[in-house]
């Protein structure tokens, strides 16, 4: 079975600056999909950013980009130029391409994301 | 994209009674999804509805105790039955799988509090 593995329960930035979210997982198979998920106080989940194992090339989104290293399995998030709207919960996610029931996600820990001004 | 209708937001109700959580999606959806949020922690998938067929549960989760319709494509209720303040949680419907796109949607969540 698939694991996700956040090992950060909370990081703290400050605004302007650049702070990287880490995320391991654990799988057998090739071909999924990856997610940053932000949930902030409202409890309402934004999806972030989304990378395709079999792209090579990091997605990136404005101020959002990853690190995506298949070999290593690690799939950390960079937020640059922080700002105070991006204090919130932030869930790494896998999603298996090889079986049926495809749009089922495996959710990470979470990691709380403080901004100080 | 999909906007999701989740009600109610939010619940306070007795130890022993039953609550049934609404989700209403704006276009046609093969599967929807209910997970639960305990405090503080990650979420956790309880089921999947299909139309048209008996929800699927996951290791865990049962279907006495989390009853799930799906009377068609746009809506499915989730009742959390019997209720104990263990079961005080965030409960969220998703969709996903929308027009080739990959990601999940997600309502706006339930809290339920469980006194």
């Amino acid at each position: 079975a698939q694991t996700v593995t956040q090992s950060q329960p909370e990081m703290s930035v400050q605004e302007a600056e650049t702070v990287t979210l880490s995320c391991t997982y654990d799988t057998s198979e090739s071909d999924y999909y990856l997610f940053w998920y932000k949930q902030p106080p409202s409890r309402q989940m934004i999806l972030v950013i989304r990378q395709e194992a079999y792209k090579q090339q990091n997605a990136t989104e404005n101020r959002f980009s990853v690190n995506f290293q298949k070999a290593a399995k690690s799939f950390s998030l960079k937020i640059s130029d922080s700002q105070l709207g991006d204090a919130a919960m932030y869930f790494c996610a896998y999603r298996t391409l090889e079986s049926y029931n495809t749009d089922k996600l495996i959710f990470g820990t979470g990691t709380r994301l403080q901004v100080f001004p | 994209s999909a906007v999701i209708s989740q009600k109610p937001s939010r619940d306070i109700c007795q130890r022993g009674t039953s609550l049934t959580i609404q989700c209403q999606v704006d276009s046609q959806v093969t599967m929807m999804f209910w997970y639960r949020q305990q405090p503080g922690q990650s979420l956790t998938l309880i089921a999947t509805a299909n139309q048209g067929s008996e929800a699927t549960y996951e290791s865990g989760f049962v279907i006495d105790k989390f009853p799930i319709s799906r009377p068609n494509l746009t809506f499915s209720t989730l009742t959390v039955s019997n209720m104990s303040p263990e079961d005080s949680s965030i409960y969220l419907c998703s969709v996903g799988d929308l027009q080739g796109l990959s990601e999940a949607f997600f309502g706006q969540g339930t809290r339920l509090t469980v006194v």
